[in-house]
């Protein structure tokens, strides 16, 4: 069965801090790995994670991806109260009949800043 | 604006009645996605659909139903059938890998 593990479940830091949220997984015809930030409601697209060792990079968050491990790792520096969030993992694989962009989704990390 | 919208954002509904939450999107994008969300879970696929006409069983479509008679409209019919169906219904349209979401419908089932 095709699985997406985060951890941790939950995480408390202060501003400033530097923290490094994890997500395993084991999955068939992998194809690609993607991070979402949900606030409020919905979540917003973050990263996409394709290919092994290239670090992806959009200011203070950074990503990167393993594949003979199977993990990614997200990266926040110099953390502020509005990265409080719960931060999605999801992966993206064939098992539904080779159509694309059905995601398995771990159970999120979430993240709490405090001032 | 271009987007997807959902509505209502809050539904409350008796136990035994079919209840349909609306998704719509303007982004013409071919594929959409219902998802489940409940506390401490991540989503979980409900259906989706690859193009107008076609969609496939996600894996937890039963007690569901959906239809995608055009581009922009995916409605989630949530059926008496479904043992629990207060939940969080997330809506999304994809393009390739990306899927972008609407924001949310809360339905509770007393």
């Amino acid at each position: 069965e095709d699985k997406v593990v985060q951890s941790p479940l939950s995480l408390v830091v202060h501003e400033g801090d530097t923290v490094t949220l994890n997500c395993s997984y084991e999955v068939t015809n992998f194809r690609s790995l993607l991070w979402y930030k949900q606030e409020k409601k919905a979540p917003t697209f973050l990263f996409m994670l394709t290919s092994s060792g290239i670090e992806k990079k959009s200011g203070r968050l950074s990503s990167i991806l393993d594949k003979k491990e199977l993990f990614s790792i997200l990266n926040i520096t110099a953390t502020q109260t509005g990265d409080s969030a719960v931060y999605l993992c999801a992966v993206d694989c064939l098992e539904y009949g080779g159509s694309q962009g059905n995601l398995i989704f771990g159970k999120g990390t979430k993240l709490s800043v405090k001032p | 604006d271009g987007g997807i919208t959902q509505s209502p954002k809050y539904l409350f509904r008796k136990e035994g009645q079919n209840v349909t939450l609306s998704c719509e999107q303007n982004l013409n994008h071919d594929a959409m996605y219902w998802y489940r969300q409940d506390p401490g879970q991540g989503l979980r696929l409900i259906y989706y659909s690859q193009i107008v006409n076609d969609f496939q069983k996600g894996d937890i479509a039963e007690g569901y139903s959906v239809s995608r008679e055009k581009k922009e409209s995916f409605p989630l019919t949530v059926t008496s059938a479904q043992k629990n169906p207060t939940a969080f219904y997330l809506c999304a349209s994809g393009r390739g890998y990306e899927q972008y979401f609407g924001p949310g419908t809360r339905l509770t089932v007393t």
